[in-house]
């Protein structure tokens, strides 16, 4: 079985400020992994996966993730954050195989103030 | 691509009584998935369709609730006998085998009174 340590519950941050959201898991099998961003009132969007390769990925708004597999961590950074960053960030686990359902953190809510 | 739609967006139900929710997942997608999310928690695995199949279920899912994907495209979450504690945002999801990371719909928001 998997799980995931999201290890901030909330993170507030300045404008144009740099941000790490911190995200730890463990499996006894290989595994992918992902950055859901949910915003106010919306559904989970996916933000950004790796699934194998390189291990910084990379999302379309700035936002990278580098995969640790001996500190088994997945940590989202930003180098400068905007206003509409605010959101709940997931990170989640799958196994590589069978039915790929994903087990996710308890989130972090990060806040931009201006 | 319309996405995934999920009707109704919010329901309100009196303890007791039963509850019915529908997804439409993204017409090419063959895998259809349930989650429970709590206020203040990330998204609980319920149960997973391939086509038509269920092939897996959570260990959430208590007898009073079933979920059907009778022809492999739209499904349906029942809970019976619904109780203070179902109250939660159910969301569905679907991918297309070989493909990870799913498209979420903006989920089902149940409150029991």
């Amino acid at each position: 079985a998997q799980s995931v340590t999201q290890l901030d519950s909330q993170v507030p941050v300045f404008e144009e400020a740099p941000v790490e959201l911190r995200c730890n898991y463990s499996s006894s099998v290989s595994v992918y992994l992902f950055w859901y961003v949910q915003y106010p009132n919306q559904g989970l969007q996916l933000l950004l996966k790796y699934l194998s390769g390189s291990t910084l990925v990379e999302s379309i708004n700035g936002f990278e993730a580098e995969f640790n597999k001996s500190q088994t961590s997945f940590h989202l950074r930003k180098p400068s954050v905007h206003i509409s960053d605010t959101a709940e960030y997931f990170c989640a686990v799958s196994a590589d195989q069978g039915a790929q359902k994903l087990v996710f953190g308890q989130g972090t809510r990060l806040t931009i103030n201006p | 691509d319309t996405g995934v739609s999920q009707d109704p967006r919010h329901k309100i139900t009196k303890r007791g009584q039963n509850v019915t929710f529908r997804c439409d997942p993204i017409s090419e997608h063959n895998r259809l998935y349930w989650y429970r999310q709590t206020l203040g928690q990330g998204p609980e695995f319920l149960t997973y369709f391939q086509n038509e199949a269920q092939l897996e279920k959570s260990r959430l899912l208590s007898d009073r609730f079933s979920a059907e994907r009778p022809k492999g495209s739209f499904s349906t979450l029942e809970i019976q006998r619904t109780e203070q504690g179902d109250s939660a945002m159910y969301l569905c999801a679907s991918s297309f085998r070989g493909n990870y990371g799913y498209t979420f719909g903006s989920g089902t928001r149940l409150t029991v009174v």
